[in-house]
């Protein structure tokens, strides 16, 4: 069955980044879009951007444009999230979420579990 | 860009029917075909509930429908029940390949 698998959690002091990753099972890495979101304690969900496994392009929301690169290694089925300059905002829960075969709908049925990032000096 | 606007709670009684509303622009609900709805419970990674602004996936109960009109879509629970109290997330590509969630809705079973 399909699984991902995240990285565990980090503490972080500000200013640092932050190099999550996402492993893929169960199916073919290359043949669906990875997403990324986050969650805030408390808060709601917050989209951070797309990853085409299979060419390696990206496209980030404006928010994190800059600071935020999404890669991927397709040798280990592996997708990887990296946040540069860190602040306490960015404390969160961070996830992993497939799309569809081949297409961008913004659609995910499959969720890694989640990897909390703490920053915090 | 904004998060879609949610109403931060709602509720019903068991065996009632509750709508959440998410509303957004034509930039996004209102040109977007692909509006979904997300079940958290706290603690726990969001379950996809309603894709493509109706369809159901496999094995979530037809007690959930979703619809939409212009730039608000929305979420329907029938017959409530207890199981059914969670936080509800609905989101929508946003234009130039993005997405955009709403802010989130408490959904309280009296």
């Amino acid at each position: 069955q399909v699984q991902l698998v995240q990285s565990g959690a980090e503490v972080k002091k500000p200013g640092a980044s932050v190099k999550v990753s996402c492993r893929a099972s169960g199916y073919f890495l290359s043949a669906f879009y990875m997403h990324w979101m986050r969650q805030a304690p408390g808060q709601g969900l917050e989209w951070m951007g797309w990853i085409n496994p299979n060419s390696g392009g990206a496209n980030y929301a404006q928010k994190f444009q800059g600071r935020v690169n999404m890669t991927r290694d397709t040798s280990i089925s592996t997708v990887y999230l990296e946040l540069s300059g860190l602040t306490y905002d960015d404390t969160a829960v961070y996830y992993c979420a497939r799309d569809v075969y081949r297409f961008l709908r913004y659609r995910f049925d499959s969720w890694g579990q989640g990897s909390l990032v703490t920053v915090s000096s | 860009q904004s998060a879609l606007t949610q109403p931060p709670s709602a509720s019903g009684s068991p065996g009632q029917s509750v709508t959440i509303s998410c509303t957004g622009t034509s930039s996004d609900v209102g040109g977007c075909d692909y509006v979904s709805w997300y079940q958290q419970y706290p603690g726990k990674v969001p379950k996809l509930m309603i894709y493509d602004v109706t369809k159901r996936p496999s094995g979530v109960p037809d007690r959930f429908s979703g619809s939409k009109s212009g730039n608000t879509a929305s979420l329907t629970v029938s017959g409530l029940q207890a199981e059914d109290e969670a936080d509800y997330y609905c989101s929508a590509c946003a234009g130039r390949n993005t997405m955009i969630f709403g802010g989130g809705t408490k959904l309280t079973v009296l």
